[in-house]
């Protein structure tokens, strides 16, 4: 099975910071990643499907990158709105595996 | 766009259940459906996903599930099943049902909450 190692598992910012988190594959899943945000008592929504493209609806503040084995979202200015839980998920092999997720709050 | 699971409760150890999950506003006959689970303050897991039947309806689980979870979909109903056999304490969690990618459509319902106790 292919391990998602996923970083920092929790960070506080501020308002109009710069937010990075990192996903790891234990091997190579070419660029097939997606990072999803959740929010407390609701469904993950997708932000980023085959590690850089936006899914529609988003807001351009949301930025992936890598592939291979290293990936990073970015968030360029944090807003009110984005605290909350966020989690990659490779779907290059079965089973399906996520990060155990970022919870970013507020500083 | 709806997805709305249904058939959750409480169940003792060792029970069974079968969960569903209505859908409308999609193609869900082209689509392949997922559910993914999430047991209370933990992470998301991946639990199984059947491929649309032009894809082959093929099915796959993840570990934790394997032999006594069984996905199925109505086409002509719309709709994706989850029957869950010899329950354990550490199946409790949401069951979500969802359209994981290759799906370009990211659709989700809102959960339903699944405790195995005695």
């Amino acid at each position: 099975d292919i391990q998602m190692t996923q970083s920092p598992s929790s960070l506080s910012a501020s308002v109009g910071d710069r937010v990075t988190i990192t996903c790891r594959a234990s091997q190579g899943i070419r660029n097939d990643l997606g990072w999803y945000q959740q929010k407390p008592g609701k469904a993950p929504k997708r932000l980023i499907y085959a590690a850089s493209s936006l899914q529609s609806g988003v807001p351009s503040r949301f930025s992936g990158s890598g592939s291979g084995t290293e990936f990073t979202l970015t968030i360029s200015s944090l807003q009110p709105e984005d605290f909350a839980t966020y989690f990659c998920l490779q779907n290059n092999s079965y089973p399906l595996t996520f990060g155990g997720g970022t919870k970013v709050e507020i500083k | 766009v709806q997805v709305v699971e249904s058939g959750g409760g409480l169940v003792k150890p060792g029970g069974s259940l079968r969960l569903s999950c209505a859908t409308s506003g999609f193609t869900f006959s082209n689509t392949w459906m997922s559910w993914v689970r999430q047991a209370p303050g933990k992470g998301l897991e991946w639990v199984g996903r059947i491929k649309s039947k032009p894809n082959g309806g093929t099915i796959d689980y993840g570990a934790p599930v394997k032999g006594r979870f069984i996905i199925s979909r109505d086409d002509s109903k719309n709709t994706l099943y989850l029957q869950m056999n010899s329950l354990k304490t550490e199946d409790t969690a949401v069951y979500y049902c969802t359209t994981l990618p290759p799906n370009s459509a990211d659709f989700w319902g809102q959960g339903t909450l699944v405790t195995v106790s005695s």
